[in-house]
């Protein structure tokens, strides 16, 4: 059972550019979080989905910041017009249940020069 | 509310030691405490759980100490090992539809050989 894999491992945008981070989950698994980990800090929630819904996306900028789970393929957090601070490790969880255990994928570093 | 606080930030310690990671919450509402394991480039992987109507849970050489009154709990390694080097990431979250996980902000283990 492949765990959660995340594309591509590296990237790297120049300011104003889109950044599109893809997540596919476990297999089994619809429910899916992202999470940010800014160098030196742990991990800070971003946004809950289940397939083609949002259930909370609390932790997320409102501005340039959107996310969404097709019924079909990965998730996919995208970042519009970035900027050095959106510079981090973008991670993706999966859970079978929304109580359940969640697995993290390898994560996407994000370089924004 | 929302804040898990952990200590130390770093931790040395000599193979065989037992070195301990202590962290606090502050949100009753939390019911679910696990911990995470991350080495350099990789995802976060759980190591061990606890629920807050135990006192202690162990799994292999880990142990997690709970102490519901102080709201506060704690992960032992016993017979650390160099292996075991990795940051440990305690975290927190409470029942309900979404169980968005609030991360701790670290501690950088290192077990000399």
């Amino acid at each position: 059972n492949a765990g959660v894999m995340q594309n591509p491992r590296h990237l790297v945008r120049r300011r104003g550019q889109e950044a599109r981070l893809r997540c596919s989950p476990m297999k089994g698994h619809s429910h899916v979080y992202w999470y940010r980990q800014l160098p030196e800090e742990g991990l800070k929630f971003m946004v809950y989905l289940q397939k083609e819904n949002i259930i909370d996306e609390s932790g997320m900028p409102k501005e340039r910041f959107s996310a969404e789970f097709p019924k079909e393929g990965p998730s996919i957090l995208r970042i519009q017009q970035v900027v050095r601070g959106d510079s981090a490790a973008y991670f993706c969880a999966s859970s079978r249940l929304a109580a359940d255990t969640q697995y993290f994928g390898p994560g996407t570093r994000l370089t924004v020069l | 509310q929302q804040q898990v606080k952990q200590s130390p930030q770093s931790l040395i310690v000599q193979k065989g030691g037992i070195p301990i990671i202590n962290c606090a919450y502050e949100n009753t509402a939390f019911d679910y405490f696990p911990w995470y394991q991350q080495f350099p480039g990789k995802g976060p992987a759980l190591l061990i759980a606890i629920r807050p109507d135990v006192s202690e849970k162990k799994e292999g050489r880990f142990t997690i100490s709970f102490n519901k009154s102080a709201k506060q709990f704690s992960l032992h390694i016993m017979d650390s090992q160099p292996g075991d080097s990795a940051t440990y990431f305690c975290a927190a979250s409470r029942s309900g539809s979404a169980r968005q996980l609030t991360f701790g902000s670290g501690t950088q283990l290192t077990v000399l050989p």
